[in-house]
């Protein structure tokens, strides 16, 4: 059984470029929430998406925004990246139907410059 | 609104020593409540969870976690350190109660084992 998967690893960006955060749910899942998590504080919620469509959404801006696709990956996108935005983001993936426990990837480190 | 407050950002044992990481949460909800622990440069891992049923709950790596409803806490414990436990830990509950709802983390207690 594979587990979630996220790329790249690292990113480096400037200031007021854009960026996209690939995640690979572990088998068999078909939710996917994102998390960033600035250094020292705990993860903090920014959405979720279940077949395809945004459920939930955390307090961040219209300028972070996401996608699933039909095999249930999912892209996080954040536009005209602010020094702020620099954190880990994290990716998790579960079953809703089935309690929702959410397995997390190893996260990808973006640095805004 | 849910949340969560862990008391101590840092602990420090010595090897052998009990493990206290301390959590305490707010929910209308009955909640449910997750101990994840975090090692460096990686993603969480999850160490047990609380949802109905036995309040004291066991996880893996010999952690257990009590949830007291009157005290409105879930403190995580393991009877004896070990080095491989130094990492940072965080407590979690469920924001809209159930199974449905997303993650809301506390700021995270990191764990120090000295030898």
């Amino acid at each position: 059984e594979t587990g979630v998967t996220q790329s790249p690893t690292h990113l480096i960006k400037t200031r007021g470029q854009q960026v996209t955060l690939r995640c690979s749910s572990q088998s068999g899942h078909n939710t996917v929430s994102w998390y960033q998590q600035a250094l020292g504080q705990g993860p903090q919620f920014i959405f979720q998406y279940y077949r395809e469509e945004e459920n939930g959404r955390g307090n961040f801006p219209p300028r972070f925004s996401g996608l699933q696709f039909p095999n249930y990956s999912s892209e996080l996108n954040v536009n005209a990246l602010e020094l702020d935005d620099s954190a880990l983001y994290l990716c998790a993936s579960s079953v809703v139907e089935t309690g929702n426990e959410q397995f997390f990837g190893p996260g990808t480190r973006l640095t805004v410059l | 609104a849910q949340s969560v407050t862990q008391l101590g950002s840092h602990v420090s044992v010595s090897e052998g020593a009990l493990v206290l990481l301390r959590c305490n949460y707010s929910s209308s909800v009955p909640p449910y409540l997750f101990w994840y622990v975090q090692y460096p440069n990686q993603g969480l891992q999850l160490l047990l969870k609380y949802t109905t049923g036995a309040t004291l709950v066991k996880g893996i790596n010999g952690f257990e976690a009590e949830f007291k409803k009157s005290e409105t806490s879930f403190h995580l414990t393991k009877p004896s350190a070990h080095m491989s436990d130094a990492a940072e830990y965080f407590c979690a509950v469920s924001d809209y109660g159930g199974s449905q709802g997303n993650l809301i983390f506390g700021k995270g207690t990191k764990l120090s084992v000295k030898p």
